[in-house]
């Protein structure tokens, strides 16, 4: 079975800095990686995906992340937070069943 | 935003009751899924449905079970309510957008907070 580790709980990031959250996914197979962000009291929205071919992906609100199949990661990466990216976000790894499995989150603090 | 809604919103409850949360789209997915969010967890997934009266268990399914009757609805019942049961549940739904990829990309609805007391 799938399963994804995100290393960091926190991260503490001043505006504009970068910023880059780790995920490490366990999978045999050639997986389906996903990052999702999750503001206060909302739900979950759909930043960025990767299926195949580019391993450097595009997202949403100026997001990337970039799969790399040798250290088994998919970071998601921005250049300069604004204080709106203040939130939590969940990697996840789908495998042949349709079926997502999560990390147990990092949650993103935006100092002025 | 997909059109997702989930009901009741909040609710408290006491432990040995019955709960049915329900799940309605409007955007003629497939698949749909019930997960619960809880602090250091992330989001786990209770059961999920890939087509009317089809359903399966997922990794935390003991205490519930759901229905789905209509393309457009998922229920989730918690039989007998107890205090592990106190969340926020999720709803999800997938491939609606007849490839394969988009029966991946999940869309959640906006949540439930339940308070089992």
């Amino acid at each position: 079975a799938q399963s994804v580790t995100q290393p960091d709980i926190h991260i503490t990031v001043s505006e504009g800095a970068s910023l880059e959250l780790r995920c490490n996914y366990s999978y045999g197979a050639t997986p389906y990686l996903f990052w999702y962000v999750q503001s206060p009291g909302q739900g979950l929205q759909l930043l960025l995906k990767y299926f195949s071919g580019d391993t450097l992906v595009q997202g949403i609100k100026g997001f990337e992340a970039e799969f790399k199949r040798s250290q088994s990661s998919f970071n998601l990466r921005k250049p300069s937070v604004h204080w709106s990216d203040a939130a939590e976000y969940f990697c996840a790894v789908g495998a042949g069943d349709y079926k997502l499995s999560f990390g147990a989150g990092t949650t993103v603090t935006v100092r002025a | 935003d997909a059109g997702i809604t989930q009901s009741p919103r909040h609710k408290v409850t006491e432990t040995g009751t019955p709960v049915t949360l329900r799940c309605h789209q409007t955007e003629n997915h497939r698949y749909m899924y019930w997960y619960r969010q809880d602090p250091g967890h992330g989001l786990r997934l209770i059961h999920y449905s890939y087509g009317v009266k089809d359903t399966d268990k997922g990794e935390v399914s003991d205490g519930y079970s759901v229905s789905r009757s209509k393309t457009e609805d998922f229920l989730l019942t918690l039989e007998s309510a107890t205090s592990s049961q106190t969340s926020v549940y999720f709803c999800a739904i997938s491939g609606g957008q007849g490839t394969w990829t988009g029966d991946y990309e999940q869309y959640f609805g906006p949540g439930t907070r339940l308070t089992v007391t």
